[in-house]
């Protein structure tokens, strides 16, 4: 069971918007930065978002992420089926003093 | 750019040590505005945060592995170590280093390590 709480699975066709909400605490998302994190089938996570809502140089503009509270979300829009991928989100935990991940969800591009 | 690349054995027995290592290109693990992480994922499952070490040698360990873990730094290879002492079928994993700092990344392409007799 994650510290931070992700859908398991998330679906949209082609070209729609989707969302994907990361639910933590006080001790860790409201208090430290979130990353998101791709995972493409059979490959190693990728970093997409940083410190809440900044992309690394070659993350195209349709991967956003934004914080508010103890919760935060990844929004991607202009889906294409080649962002079917495993999604997770990750921040310190400052009462557990470790690094936590949520559970990831799986996006599917129908 | 920084990349990472793990190696080790990809077969352990029962109640020995898992030994990985991590060689790092394209950057130091003497940078001080780093970290260097060891991060693990069971086949199917989502992701576990190992542990980190810092420049200075300093460490921090996911409790719940704290006892069995140790990470070392070799600063004239590039080089960062895991060691998992005890392993159990439970710790069979694809094992993932990375850079560290207010997020984790690059991560190297991971070693999958069975543990079996």
């Amino acid at each position: 069971q994650s510290v931070l709480t992700q859908p398991p699975s998330v679906s949209a066709a082609p070209g729609q918007k989707v969302t994907i909400s990361c639910s933590g605490s006080s001790s860790n998302i409201a208090s430290n930065y979130v990353s998101w994190y791709q995972q493409l089938p059979g490959t190693a996570p990728k970093l997409l978002i940083y410190d809440n809502n900044h992309r690394p140089s070659g993350i195209p503009d349709r991967f956003s992420g934004s914080k508010s509270g103890t919760s935060a979300t990844l929004d991607i829009t202009g889906l294409q089926t080649g962002d079917e991928a495993d999604y997770y989100c990750g921040t310190w935990d400052s009462s557990l003093t470790t690094v936590v991940f949520g559970g990831g969800t799986k996006l599917t591009v129908l | 750019q920084v990349q990472l690349q793990e190696s080790g054995p990809g077969l352990v027995k029962p109640s020995e040590t898992l030994s990985l290592t991590c060689s790092v290109s394209g950057g130091s693990v003497s940078s001080a505005s780093d970290y260097w992480s060891w991060i693990r994922q069971p086949p199917g499952k989502g992701l576990e945060w190992i542990g980190y070490i810092y420049y200075t040698g300093s460490t921090r360990y996911n409790p719940s592995l704290r006892s069995r873990v140790i990470i070392s730094l070799d600063t004239s290879k590039n080089q960062f170590s895991l060691k998992l002492t005890s392993v159990t079928a439970a710790d069979t994993a694809v094992y993932y280093c990375a850079r560290s700092s207010h997020y984790t990344g690059p991560w190297g392409q991971g070693i999958m390590v069975t543990v079996s007799s």
